[in-house]
């Protein structure tokens, strides 16, 4: 089983609609991030987690809201997609200090 | 601010002979880590090596090296004896050691290995 599994693989939803992706670790990492990946663009932070008490904004959080359920468990929210949240999405986890381990991410298309 | 740079957005290599993969990095702090990632056709991020800034000497990791050159601020990677599975897209990224520890990515760089 991978170590940071995001749900769904792909997701097709039209504009106005809300829509979450699931993202839970293995791992036992207290630091929980969502990325989003756009052609040209290379990977944006859009929020991150250092433990279930602590969330913060990336650099594109407009448009989007996360939940950190439990250390394991970091899901994003977008409240009312629109065709610009197009994108490849990605969680990651990681250590202190250390590298960011991936999910496979999330292909999410806004019709 | 911290910024990644990644001037080839693709480049071509036959197999087995070596290519240099250009990062430059722009940063104001003195402890930072260096890291490169593969993003093959199927999407996900592979980690391949890390460089810390206060590393004296360069990473290795198997076929891959990374050149650090500090004064530069220049990270590249170097794989050597390059297979057709390093077709990708590989990003160079950033994070400093103090504060918030968040990785900054470059826009990537496509690379075809050709037989």
């Amino acid at each position: 089983d991978a170590d940071v599994t995001q749900t769904p693989r792909n997701r097709i939803t039209k504009t106005g609609k809300r829509i979450m992706l699931e993202c839970s670790q293995t791992k036992g990492h207290d630091r929980m991030y969502w990325y989003r990946q756009d052609p040209g663009l290379g990977l944006r932070l859009i929020y991150y987690s250092f433990d279930v008490k602590d969330i913060n904004k990336g650099e594109i959080s407009d448009g989007y809201s996360v939940s950190r359920q439990a250390q394991a468990k970091f899901s994003l929210s977008l409240e009312s997609a629109i065709p610009n949240q197009t994108a490849l999405y990605f969680c990651a986890t990681s250590d202190q200090g250390e590298k960011l381990f991936f999910g496979s991410g999330t292909q999410l298309s806004v019709l | 601010a911290q910024k990644i740079t990644q001037t080839q957005p693709g480049m071509f290599v036959q197999e087995k002979e070596a290519v240099t993969l250009d990062c430059t990095y722009d940063t104001s702090d003195q402890s930072y880590g260096l890291f490169w990632y593969k993003q093959p056709s199927s999407g996900e991020m592979i980690f391949l090596i890390y460089q810390g800034s206060y590393d004296e000497q360069n990473a290795t990791e198997g076929r891959y090296s990374l050149n650090f050159q500090k004064a530069r601020k220049s990270a590249n990677l170097v794989i050597s004896a390059s297979q057709l599975g390093d077709s990708a897209m590989y990003f160079c990224a950033m994070r400093r050691n103090t504060g918030f520890q968040k990785l900054v990515f470059g826009t990537g760089t496509r690379l075809l290995v050709s037989p």
